[in-house]
């Protein structure tokens, strides 16, 4: 079975600096894809950045990058220059090619000005 | 495109009574997903629909939650009776399964109360 773990319940970060959420998963599969979603209060689920595991490289969308660790399942999401509206919580999610996702559940992330 | 739309936003019934949830995927969108999500559970996946069949409800709780796909761009999620521990925000998400992807597109959430 698939499991995601998110270990911190809630980070805190000054405005303009920078934070790392983590995200571990388990799978036996070879072949999956490794998500971040944002959830800000107004519930929207919004989609931050996509990994292929089958790629090295890690992704990256403007302020927001990984670190993916295939080896040791981690996938952590990087937040640079952070802004007050980075506030939400923060979801890793992954899937297999069968499209079925696996969330994790949850870390809020307070934005400090 | 307008995005996912969900109906209603929010809904607020007694016990017992039959609820209907609504969702519009984006069009061109191949999969279709419902969601429930609750502090206490988090997101969990109740059903997903390819080309309106449905692939897999394993994550459907009981016999009072059914969920149907007469087209492509129309889903419901229905339950009957309702009782108070349905109470949670329900999402619908559609994902295009263009390119193997894999990214889902969640509508605004149906936030259901059940008293």
């Amino acid at each position: 079975a698939q499991t995601v773990t998110q270990s911190q319940p809630e980070m805190s970060v000054q405005e303009a600096e920078t934070v790392t959420l983590s995200c571990t998963y388990d799978t036996s599969e070879s072949d999956y894809y490794l998500f971040w979603y944002k959830q800000p209060p107004s519930r929207q689920m919004i989609l931050v950045i996509r990994q292929e595991a089958y790629k090295q490289q890690n992704a990256t969308e403007n302020r927001f990058s990984v670190n993916f660790q295939k080896a040791a399942k981690s996938f952590s999401l990087k937040i640079s220059d952070s802004q007050l509206g980075d506030a939400a919580m923060y979801f890793c999610a992954v899937v297999r090619v069968t499209y079925k996702y696996i969330f994790g559940t949850g870390t809020r992330l307070k934005v400090l000005a | 495109d307008a995005g996912v739309i969900q109906s209603p936003r929010h809904e607020v019934t007694e016990m017992g009574q039959e609820v209907t949830l609504r969702c519009k995927p984006i069009s061109g969108h191949d999969y279709l997903f419902w969601y429930r999500q609750t502090m206490m559970r988090g997101l969990e996946l109740l059903i997903y629909f390819n080309n309106n069949v449905p692939i897999d409800d394993s994550g459907m709780p009981e016999d009072r939650f059914s969920a149907k796909m007469p087209n492509a761009s129309f889903s419901t999620l229905k339950i009957q009776p309702s009782e108070p521990r349905d109470s949670a925000v329900y999402f619908c998400a559609s994902s295009p399964g263009a390119e193997h992807t894999y990214e889902q597109y969640f509508g605004p959430g149906t936030r259901l109360t059940v008293t």
